[in-house]
């Protein structure tokens, strides 16, 4: 069964770091990954997603790479501000060629000036 | 862009009770699905709806049960309301392609007492 994993669960930076966030899963056989972020009592809004055939996806100063082999994704936040403080949330398929998915338990990121 | 309203953003609600959460989405998805969020457990999927009257069982779908009469409303009923059901539920909605992010609501912070 499918497992998802993220480290660390939470991380406090000041602003202008560069930050990755990790994201693990168990079964490689992945057709794609997503990344999403949570604001305090919202729902989630979707960052990215990488197909199996990609390796990296980059929006703004967002980076996520997938490394389906080793059973890896990081999300890279290149210069980080206050507005970024959110938890981070990946998810994969829980089986091949299906849409539901499988939700790692996130990292709170909490960025101060 | 994808809206996914849920009716309402916090619901109080008494033990024993019949309660409906309502989805609705406006941009023609095949696949809506509905989530419950609790701290330490993450995101777990209750029931999920792949076209008009047809759905699936989740990974928790004990004490719900679910409706999808028209393409864009998934509504989600607690038969009996019991405490252990306070919750954010959260309704997502994806197009059915396998290559589409998910899209969620705000979310509905439901609390039974």
């Amino acid at each position: 069964k499918q497992e998802v994993t993220q480290i660390p669960a939470a991380l406090s930076v000041p602003e202008g770091e560069n930050l990755v966030l990790n994201c693990s899963f168990t079964d490689s056989a992945i057709y794609n990954l997503q990344w999403f972020r949570q604001d305090p009592g919202k729902g989630l809004t979707s960052l990215l997603l990488i197909q199996s055939s990609q390796r990296e996806q980059t929006s703004g100063r967002l980076n996520a790479s997938l490394d389906k082999s080793s059973g890896r994704s990081t999300l890279y936040i290149a210069a980080s501000q206050p507005g970024d403080s959110a938890t981070y949330l990946c998810a994969v398929p829980t089986s091949y060629n299906t849409d539901k998915l499988i939700f790692g338990t996130g990292t709170r990121l909490q960025v101060f000036p | 862009d994808v809206k996914v309203t849920q009716s309402s953003r916090y619901l109080v609600k008494r033990t024993g009770e019949k309660v409906f959460l309502e989805c609705v989405q406006d941009m023609d998805h095949e696949n809506m699905f509905w989530y419950r969020q609790d701290p330490g457990l993450g995101l777990r999927l209750i029931y999920f709806s792949y076209d008009v009257k047809m759905k699936e069982k989740g990974d928790i779908p004990e004490g719900y049960s679910v409706s999808r009469e028209k393409k864009e409303r998934f509504s989600l009923i607690l038969e009996s309301a019991s405490t252990n059901q306070t919750s954010m539920y959260l309704c997502a909605t994806t197009t059915g392609a396998g290559d589409q992010p998910q899209h969620f609501g705000d979310g509905t912070r439901l609390s039974i007492l």
